[in-house]
This record gives C-alpha cells, structure tokens and sequence, in this order.
C-alpha cells in the first residue's frame, strides 16, 4: 500500500516568494496532520483536519499560512510571504478512526 | 497544556539494552505512543500504550504507569540500525491529536 505521499522533497527558495505543499493521505484516512519540524522546537502540529474539514489551527504560526483540503486524498499547506524563519522540515500525517499516525518523508523547506 | 520530558540522547553498544524514559504532565490523559525517526526520515509508529503495564513488539517493549504519569520504550539486543531518535507522545482524551516530546537521541556504537 503507498502510504502518505509528500511533494516536493525539497524546496528552496527567496525570501517573499509564495510557498506550496501538497500532501496525499493513506486512502481511507480520515484524519490529516500538518506538521513543522526544527531542532529548537521539534515537531510541532500546525493544523488538522478531520473527513475534510479544518478542525483545529492554533497551531499556525502566523496568517501567513494556510491550509486546505479541497478533497479526501488531497491537502496542501501554503506560506505567502515565505520568510528564512519558515525553514523547517514540513511533514503531513494521517490516520484512520484509532489508529496510529502515518508520516510522509516531508517536505525540506529552506528559505534564504 | 502538555509537557513530556525525556532524554536528550542515549549511547549504547551493540547487542546491549537501552531503556529511554519519558515523564509527561497533561490533563486529560489517554494513551502514550512512542515513534522512531532516523535521521532526516518520516516518524514511524513503533508502539502505544493506553493502560498500564508492558506492551511488547519483539525486540522493542513500552511502559506504562499512568499514577506516576511516566513510560519507558525498552530496546533489546540493539543493532546499529537503532541509532535513530525516539519521540513519546501523548494523546489526551477528547483530542484527536499527538503533542510530542522533544526526542531522544539513540547512538548505537559497534
């Protein structure tokens, strides 16, 4: 079974320039995570969506991202402007109905 | 909120056991998860625990004494492919989510 897909791998880009990932979950997942890793603050949740819809966004640094899921096997996290304090390793996960997490490779962002 | 605490990082020799602790504050507890990340990879579930006592996934084995709000993930006859981070997690009851601790560092040497 292909598990949770990440695009792209990497991603480097200017400082101001729009940013976009995109994520697709384990089909049959109704949960998807969103998810921001540093060394200085680990792996932090950002946001999470239940059967589509946003549930919980505290976790979102700033208005400057956003997140959607338009449909069950898609979702995409975008940063607009991008800043070099947004460079992290981005990981989206999924689950199903009480089951574990299942994490994509990520997505390496660096912002210069 | 939630705090968990455990090791920053661990050393061992191949073929040893390694014993990694994680003590979480949390309101609301539910169940302890431990994931494996080796570097620069996605985080792999490895095991949950939501009573007490000791669960076990061959060489790998989690605690839990929830009175004490403390786990442990257990490593036997560890091999150099266990050099990896381990992060324990804690979910809270009414809450879909993880919150993770900051990781451990497992350096297995030869």
């Amino acid at each position: 079974d292909a598990g949770v897909i990440q695009s792209p791998r990497h991603e480097v880009t200017e400082m101001g320039q729009e940013v976009t990932l995109r994520c697709k979950p384990i089909s049959g997942h109704d949960y998807l995570f969103w998810y921001r890793q540093t060394m200085m603050r680990g792996l932090e949740l950002l946001i999470y969506f239940n059967n589509n819809v946003p549930i919980d966004d505290s976790g979102m640094p700033e208005d400057r991202f956003s997140a959607k899921m338009p449909n069950a096997s898609f979702s995409t996290l975008k940063i607009q402007p991008s800043e070099p304090r947004d460079s992290a390793v981005y990981f989206c996960a999924s689950r199903g109905m009480n089951q574990p997490q299942h994490f994509g490779d990520g997505t390496r962002l660096s912002i210069l | 909120g939630q705090s968990l605490e455990q090791p920053s990082e661990v050393t061992a020799v191949e073929g040893a056991i390694v014993q990694i602790n994680c003590t979480y504050q949390t309101s609301g507890f539910y169940g302890l998860s431990w994931y494996q990340q080796h570097d620069g990879g996605a985080p792999t579930f490895l095991s949950y625990n939501g009573l007490d006592g000791l669960e076990e996934t061959g060489r790998f084995s989690s605690f839990l004494s929830r009175s004490d709000s403390y786990g442990y993930l257990l490593l036997q006859e560890l091999q150099m492919k266990d050099s990896a981070s381990y992060f324990c997690a804690v979910r809270t009851s009414g809450y879909s989510t993880l919150t993770f601790g900051k990781g451990t560092m497992l350096l297995v040497s030869p």
